[in-house]
């Protein structure tokens, strides 16, 4: 079955650059989505077809995506990122929504 | 205002059956797509069940098909999910989570908070 791998953390420092991948094996030629949770709430999608961001979101979050990994970046990182992150993929060969493992942002 | 309210959440005996709802309101229920997703205590996002827009086409996990049965009313702006024979790894915040019809891959454009379901004896 397509599975979606993503690291199960990331820290960085207020101010710097947060990526986290989301690796896969067509991911190149998928159109993989990206959300933002946190605890007790429901989640919220940040990035959209890889690189679009909903209105609303900063410019500071980008998204790439090519070869075997889609990116999440998060420049100029705030206390308030901090939060657990998943990517998604519809999985055209089973038609089944498919989401990553999550990472948990920890901002130090 | 987008609302997505789930309900029927509870504590159910393994091998017992569940029924949730999702009462959506704030645009229209009939133009978008609806899925529930699954999260165990402390564990990341896993979709459930996913049904098209005019409720003709429904698609399953692996881990619940045959179990777990997708439905909704489009008069009532009301998604539903039958859980039948439920085990422990069912236990989860359910969530009902919509996408605006036309594009297979859509994101899901809105959520609702959840809805715990516990399965124990």
């Amino acid at each position: 079955s397509f599975v979606l791998t993503q690291p199960p953390s990331v820290s960085v420092a207020p101010g710097q650059t947060a990526s986290i991948t989301c690796g896969g094996n067509t991911i190149g030629s998928d159109s993989v989505h990206w959300y933002q949770q946190k605890p007790g709430q429901a989640p919220v999608v940040i990035m959209y077809y890889a690189t679009d961001r909903p209105s609303g979101i900063p410019e500071r979050l980008s998204g790439s995506n090519s070869g075997r990994t889609a990116t999440l970046t998060i420049s100029r990182v705030e206390a308030g990122d901090e939060a657990d992150y998943y990517c998604q993929v519809w999985d055209t060969s089973s038609d089944h929504w498919v989401f990553g493992g999550g990472t948990k942002l920890t901002v130090l | 205002q987008v609302q997505l309210v789930e309900t029927g959440g509870g504590v159910v005996q393994p091998g017992r059956s569940l029924r949730l709802s999702c009462a959506v309101s704030g645009f229209t229920f009939s133009k978008y797509d609806m899925n529930w997703v699954r999260q165990a205590p402390g564990k990341g996002l896993e979709w459930v069940a996913a049904i098209t827009d005019d409720g003709i086409n429904k698609y399953y996990a692996d881990s619940v098909k045959g179990r777990l049965t997708i439905s909704r009313d489009n008069s009532k702006n009301m998604l539903s999910l039958q859980m039948n024979s439920l085990r422990a790894e069912d236990t989860a915040v359910y969530f009902c989570a919509g996408s605006r019809s036309g594009w297979s891959d859509r994101y899901f454009d809105y959520w609702g908070q959840g809805t715990l379901v516990t399965v124990s004896s």
